[in-house]
């Protein structure tokens, strides 16, 4: 089945500092690549995604890079703020025999310091 | 707009009981879906919903199962509870398919 590695698993910056958390996976059948962001005590939130047949996407400070080849995909963070402070999470969607698929990556825990 | 809710929001069983969660979706989405969150391993798919039909499903035991009513609102159920059940439990919901995820802030469930 997909597997997901997610590195690192806690990350600080200092306010206004760029962060990156990168994911690889291993199903080449994987074509939708979310990223969620889950603040303490509640449920997780997508905050941007990108399909397979795309190379970036940006949203404001936020933007997600696909390596189709290499089979890795990356969240950037901007000009971070205290309130980027949260765990993320990547994960992989594929169509398998059927069935949809959704693997997730084991989280980022990201503090901005301000 | 009312976004995905979940009930209970904790719970505490014993060994060897069951529980039943509720989820209901945001209107208009006909898509629920169950996952589960350890801190061992993390999130965890279940099981998808759609039209009141198990569509997709994870690596789970036959204790693990759901239901989804005309409505698109849903309910899990786990029988024979073990400790390992411990987790937080989260419903989100979507149009069709399992993507664009709207996750509801789960039920936390404690098995003694």
């Amino acid at each position: 089945g997909e597997n997901v590695e997610q590195h690192p698993s806690t990350l600080s910056v200092q306010e206004g500092d760029s962060a990156v958390i990168k994911c690889t996976y291993s199903d080449s059948a994987s074509n939708y690549f979310p990223w969620y962001k889950q603040e303490l005590g509640k449920g997780p939130q997508l905050i941007i995604d990108i399909r397979s047949n795309v190379g970036e996407k940006k949203d404001q400070r936020i933007a997600v890079t696909l390596n189709k080849t290499a089979k890795h995909f990356s969240l950037h963070i901007t000009e971070t703020q205290p309130e980027d402070s949260a765990v993320y999470f990547c994960a992989a969607h594929g169509d398998s025999g059927g069935y949809q698929k959704v693997t997730f990556g084991t989280g980022t825990k990201l503090q901005v310091i301000p | 707009k009312a976004g995905v809710t979940q009930t209970p929001r904790y719970l505490i069983k014993t060994r060897g009981q069951q529980v039943t969660l509720s989820c209901s979706p945001i209107s208009g989405h006909r898509s629920v879906s169950w996952y589960q969150q350890t801190p061992g391993q993390g999130l965890q798919f279940l099981f998808e919903y759609f039209s009141e039909t198990q569509r997709n499903k994870g690596n789970f035991p036959g204790r693990f199962s759901g239901r989804q009513f005309s409505n698109s609102r849903s309910e899990m159920n786990v029988s024979t509870l073990e400790l390992g059940d411990s987790a937080l439990y989260l419903c989100a919901s979507s149009l069709d398919r399992v993507e664009k995820l709207f996750f509801g802030s789960g039920t936390q469930l404690s098995v003694l």
